[in-house]
């Protein structure tokens, strides 16, 4: 079984500061975990992956994320925030099978970061 | 390379018709996912086709269904709309592994 808890339903920050959003798993064999990002009426980017490569995970529009395994989480950061970062932000878990399946992808409740000017 | 493409955009209906939702996946993809989003819940889980079978469901109601064609686009049918089907509707296509998600369709239950 697999879960996804996103401990923020909200975060707000100052333009120019650092941006952390929370994510914790938990997952019966080796994960896949992803970040998401939605603006509004919008589909869903990817904004980085982990797959069992580099613990430290580099993404698009300077997001990264770290894998740490012994605390079952995947954070997401952003040394300094800007306005076009306000948008919903999703924490996916995937877990692959040893026979090669996958179960269906687990999504967080979402954590919406609001920028301030 | 193209992306997702879903159609309509947005859709308006009453309750008790039916919606047809479209999704087109990127080439090469065999799986297609559905996932609603209503006001507040986050993104739901309803249905997985991989290969033109359907691999699993979300908990939702029989009146929601769906098919996989076999040039691997996605039709997704609800019954009988209730006003509560009001949502987003996204689809995703995924090789293994990841997920690539359409622009979504809107549907609107007056």
């Amino acid at each position: 079984a697999q879960s996804v808890t996103q401990l923020d339903s909200h975060v707000s920050v100052s333009e120019g500061t650092p941006v952390l959003l929370r994510c914790n798993y938990s997952s019966s064999y080796s994960p896949s975990l992803f970040w998401y990002v939605q603006h509004p009426n919008k589909g869903l980017q990817l904004l980085l992956k982990y797959t069992s490569a580099a613990t430290l995970v580099k993404g698009i529009n300077g997001f990264e994320a770290e894998f740490k395994k012994s605390e079952t989480s995947f954070h997401l950061t952003k040394p300094s925030a800007h306005m076009s970062d306000a948008a919903e932000y999703f924490c996916v878990v995937i877990t692959l099978h040893a026979s090669g399946g996958s179960y269906i992808p687990t999504f967080g409740r979402g954590t919406s970061l609001i920028v301030h000017p | 390379e193209a992306g997702v493409t879903q159609s309509p955009t947005h859709l308006i209906k009453t309750r008790g018709q039916q919606a047809t939702l479209r999704c087109s996946p990127i080439s090469g993809h065999t799986s297609v996912y559905w996932y609603q989003q209503a006001l507040g819940l986050g993104l739901q889980f309803l249905l997985w086709y991989d290969e033109g079978e359907e691999r699993n469901r979300g908990n939702f109601p029989p009146r929601f269904s769906g098919r996989q064609f076999p040039n691997y686009s996605s039709e997704l049918n609800v019954n009988a709309l209730e006003l509560e089907d009001s949502a987003l509707y996204l689809c995703a296509s995924s090789p293994v592994g990841e997920l690539f998600f359409g622009e979504g369709s809107r549907l609107t239950v007056l």
